[in-house]
């Protein structure tokens, strides 16, 4: 069965380090979503490419985070540098549309847990 | 701004019984509705996805329904087992802000 991809599964760095997570979604799926989840919440949408381009990036943190799909397939997402604050669960998602149009279900990976000391 | 809520935030049942969580949200512009299931440290596996012209969908023992008008989704779990304890959330697909908006989950424990 057909899964989204991420790595690391777990990432402990210290503050003011850079990181980076990697997602690769479900083959063919042309939306990628990224999330962060914050313990006892619910996901909080950070970017969402279709293909390669950007269609939502508003709630980015863009002094510190960035995001790419160079290729319109796999995905990066950086944090430099990370913040106490940013301690979360970072959940890369993928859906054959956008998740608005159609039966297009959002599939979701297995996350990174990210811990900043 | 749309806001999803769920009701109730945590629920213990006995192994068999048949329970519902709720899900609201504020604004009726949605474009469809998704149940998830989190595992602890886990990701969110899909459970049903219900289309804004939908009332229901069925998935064996889960039926989860939808009145837009009212801003409201149910999820029914019938005969619920150990199996069953996990994180329940819903998320909209939010026609004003064009993104998905979840709610913060219920967490379910079936006891044995």
């Amino acid at each position: 069965e057909a899964e989204v991809a991420q790595s690391p599964r777990y990432k402990i760095t210290e503050k003011s380090q850079a990181v980076a997570f990697w997602c690769d979604p479900i083959s063919g799926h042309a939306t990628l979503y990224w999330y962060r989840q914050i313990l006892g919440q619910g996901p909080e949408l950070l970017v969402q490419f279709q293909d390669e381009s950007v269609v939502d990036d508003s709630q980015l943190p863009k002094d510190r985070f960035s995001a790419e799909r160079l290729k319109g397939v796999d995905s990066t997402l950086k944090i430099q540098p990370a913040e106490l604050g940013d301690s979360a669960m970072y959940l890369c998602a993928s859906s054959a549309g956008l998740a608005g149009g159609g039966y297009n279900e959002q599939f979701f990976g297995p996350g990174t847990r990210l811990t900043v000391l | 701004k749309q806001e999803v809520t769920q009701i109730p935030a945590a629920l213990s049942v006995p192994e068999g019984e048949n329970l519902v969580l709720n899900c609201s949200f504020t604004d009726s512009a949605i474009y469809n509705l998704q149940w998830f299931r989190q595992d602890p440290g886990k990701g969110l596996t899909s459970l049903l996805l219900i289309q804004s012209s939908q009332r229901e969908q069925t998935s064996g023992r889960l039926n989860a329904s939808l009145d837009k008008s009212s801003g409201r989704s149910t999820l029914y779990i019938a005969a619920s087992q150990p199996g069953d304890s996990a994180t329940y959330l819903c998320a909209v697909w939010d026609g004003g802000g064009f993104k998905t908006i979840f709610g913060a989950g219920t967490r379910l424990f079936v006891k044995a």
